[in-house]
């Protein structure tokens, strides 16, 4: 079946500009998670959903990020008046549920670059 | 200090090589899970495991929950397992999402 996708694979945009990017899960996967992996850094949690609720934002580096998914499937991540520190790779991972300890599956990621 | 250590940072091995990465973490964990990142940057679930051992194939994982301590073995390498192995962990207070180590750098020459 299908895997995670995420649009757009590569995104270039000016500083200040807001983007958005877009992770679909996998279908039937309750949880829903974004992480971020920066340049010669390892990954960092964001945050994740279990259905459309966001029980854990704490991983946001700041009040420019949002995030939000509806009908329990598709999540969009948010970033306003973007900087040069978001450049980064944008990974979204789904699993069966956040209730419990289940396996998760990655994403292809999207490429932000702030210039 | 991380949560999550990984060793060594990177490795280079010859084809057939019997390959071990190490990852220590310090805080109680629901699982411990070993992912591969190829170049082009995907990202697969290798294991994911809360006590003892698992296999698949050439790949074997363990776990030793009193040391907080994880292995990843990699039997007979062949170059494309040249990859970044990174560990990550299920904190018991952080619900399902993962902490992440630094990933291990490994690249096995033919």
């Amino acid at each position: 079946g299908a895997g995670v996708s995420q649009s757009p694979s590569n995104k270039v945009t000016e500083k200040g500009k807001d983007v958005e990017l877009r992770c679909d899960p996998i279908s039937g996967h309750t949880a829903l998670y974004w992480y971020r992996q920066s340049l010669g850094q390892g990954l960092e949690f964001l945050i994740y959903f279990q259905g459309n609720s966001a029980p854990d934002k704490s991983g946001l580096p700041s009040d420019r990020f949002s995030a939000e998914r509806t009908g329990g499937s598709v999540s969009t991540l948010t970033i306003q008046r973007t900087q040069q520190e978001d450049s980064a790779v944008y990974l979204c991972a789904s699993s069966h549920s956040a209730g419990g300890i289940y396996e998760q599956y990655f994403g292809p990621g999207t490429r932000l670059t702030v210039t | 200090k991380n949560e999550v250590e990984q060793s060594p940072q990177n490795l280079t091995a010859q084809e057939g090589e019997f390959i071990t990465i190490n990852c220590s973490y310090s805080v109680g964990i629901s699982a411990l899970h070993w992912l591969q990142q190829h170049p082009g940057g995907g990202i697969v679930s290798l294991f994911m495991l809360s006590s003892g051992k698992k296999k698949h194939g050439r790949l074997i994982a363990t776990i030793n929950i009193q040391e907080k301590h994880s292995s990843l073995h990699i039997t007979a390498s062949h170059p494309r397992d040249s990859a970044v192995y990174i560990c990550a962990v299920s904190g018991e207070t952080s619900g399902s999402r993962l902490t992440f180590g630094e990933g291990t750098q490994l690249t096995v020459n033919p």
